[in-house]
């Protein structure tokens, strides 16, 4: 079955620590690749995607992934986190066909 | 705001109760989702219409829902006979309908069945 893991389920960081939030999913053909991300008590919106070409994408507020193929992953990543990066993210993957599958998400708690 | 939004943005219900929903897409948007999401878990996918067109359903989406989008335009969800296992977030979102392109979501309905 065609599914989107997300190991971290809460993480706390202090400010400008760097970032890693993990993605696997399991297909082994053709994906397409977001993050989203959902600030309190707001709407689920676009960090960064992958559709084909390089497999670092750059997103929005630095944020940036790796597409691994071999690997099935996806991480998100950012160098130094700020306070206002406080929220909860989403890897989301299309797996060829017309629907999003995402992972159970990831909170991220940046303490100041 | 040019926006997806949905209405109402909470809903709480008596059990048994009829509730309905509205989504109305980003203005030239072909294709509309909506999506459930409980607490600790990510969107799952119920429905997507392409134009008027209602082309898939999830497994989710059992009898007591209903979708529709008719005229291309807005879209509503109905749920007869509201359980207590139906409270969750009703996600609603909407994309040109190109391929490779992402979906824009809205703030979703919190329906509580009390």
């Amino acid at each position: 079955a065609q599914s989107v893991s997300q190991h971290n389920h809460h993480v706390i960081l202090s400010e400008a620590a760097s970032l890693e939030l993990g993605c696997n999913y399991s297909y082994g053909g053709t994906v397409n690749l977001f993050w989203y991300v959902q600030y309190p008590g707001q709407h689920l919106q676009l960090l960064l995607k992958y559709f084909s070409g390089d497999p670092l994408v750059k997103g929005i507020k630095g944020f940036e992934a790796e597409f691994i193929k071999s690997k099935f992953s996806f991480n998100l990543r950012k160098p130094s986190v700020q306070w206002s990066d406080t929220a909860e993210y989403f890897c989301a993957v299309n797996f060829g066909n017309e629907k999003l599958t995402f992972g159970t998400g990831t909170r991220l708690t940046i303490i100041p | 705001d040019t926006g997806v939004s949905q209405d109402p943005r909470h809903k709480i219900t008596k059990r048994g109760q009829n509730v309905t929903f509205r989504c109305d897409p980003i203005s030239e948007h072909n294709r509309l989702y909506w999506y459930r999401q409980t607490l600790g878990q990510g969107p799952e996918f119920l429905t997507y219409f392409q134009n008027e067109a209602q082309l898939e359903k999830s497994r989710l989406l059992s009898d007591r829902f209903s979708a529709e989008r008719p005229k291309g335009s807005f879209s509503t969800l109905e749920i007869q006979r509201t359980e207590q296992g139906d409270s969750a977030m009703y996600l609603c979102a909407s994309s040109p309908g190109f391929y490779n392109t992402e979906a824009f979501f809205g703030q979703g309905t919190r329906l509580t069945v009390v």
